[in-house]
């Protein structure tokens, strides 16, 4: 059971638009604690996509947006294209357990 | 451009010990926030622990401490993962993740914008 949680999967067809929640509590996003998200292709490390909540690192495409309120925080994508097929993880801080916490991964498909 | 490559896969037995190695080059590794993560098969990756920018100091999760040290090689851009008692559910790949000075701080805190290329951990009878 993560910490930080995620639907299992979500789809949607090529140039649609999907996003991605993750649910925390007042220990970790409700505390102010920055969000995270990364792509996780298959054999491959995770790939930093949005940090600081909304902050695309060099080298992403605006296609991908981040949002955080309150205790959950989403990814957006928009746009979809079938590269965009893989696993992404949240992840944030957390009081209670004094350190960093992912959520359990949404597998998205594109249709 | 900051670049991290870790040590070859490693076999070994219950009750064992391994040590991971991660050498950090492109920038200087006392300027950067290395962390360690698992990721067992089919599941997600898992915080193992790394330095807490906020305190300037090493944390780790509660669920490896006593089991796991994090260290600095005498050469300075070298960092070590040494995990104890292993049994078979710590058959994993091992990463190392570090920020990067592109990732402003501080709402980097904790982010991971680069990793090595993970190293697989087997433990087996």
């Amino acid at each position: 059971q993560s910490v930080l949680t995620q639907p299992p999967s979500v789809s949607g067809a090529p140039g649609q638009r999907v996003t991605i929640s993750c649910t925390g509590d007042k220990s970790n996003i409700g505390a102010d604690y920055f969000v995270h998200w990364y792509q996780q292709l298959p054999g491959t490390a995770p790939r930093l996509l949005i940090y600081g909540n909304n902050i695309r690192p060099s080298g992403v495409p605006d296609r991908f947006s981040g949002s955080k309120s309150g205790t959950s925080a989403s990814l957006a994508i928009t746009g979809l294209q079938a590269a965009d097929e893989a696993v992404y993880y949240c992840q944030s801080f957390d009081s209670s357990l004094s350190g960093v916490v992912f959520g359990g991964g949404t597998k998205l498909t594109v249709l | 451009q900051v670049q991290v490559v870790q040590s070859g896969a490693e076999v070994k037995k219950p009750g064992a010990s391994v040590k991971v190695s991660c050498e950090v080059s492109g920038y200087p590794l006392t300027e950067l926030s290395m962390h360690w993560v698992r990721q067992a098969p089919g599941k997600g990756p898992e915080w193992m622990g790394g330095f807490d920018p906020q305190d300037a100091k090493a944390i780790y999760a509660q669920k490896f401490q006593g089991r796991v040290t994090m260290t600095e090689g005498t050469s300075s851009d070298t960092v070590y993962m040494e995990l104890s008692s292993l049994r078979s559910d710590d058959t994993a790949v091992y990463y190392c993740a570090t920020d990067s000075p592109g990732i402003a701080v501080p709402e980097g805190y904790y982010a991971m914008d680069v990793w090595g290329q993970g190293t697989t951990v087997t433990v087996s009878s």
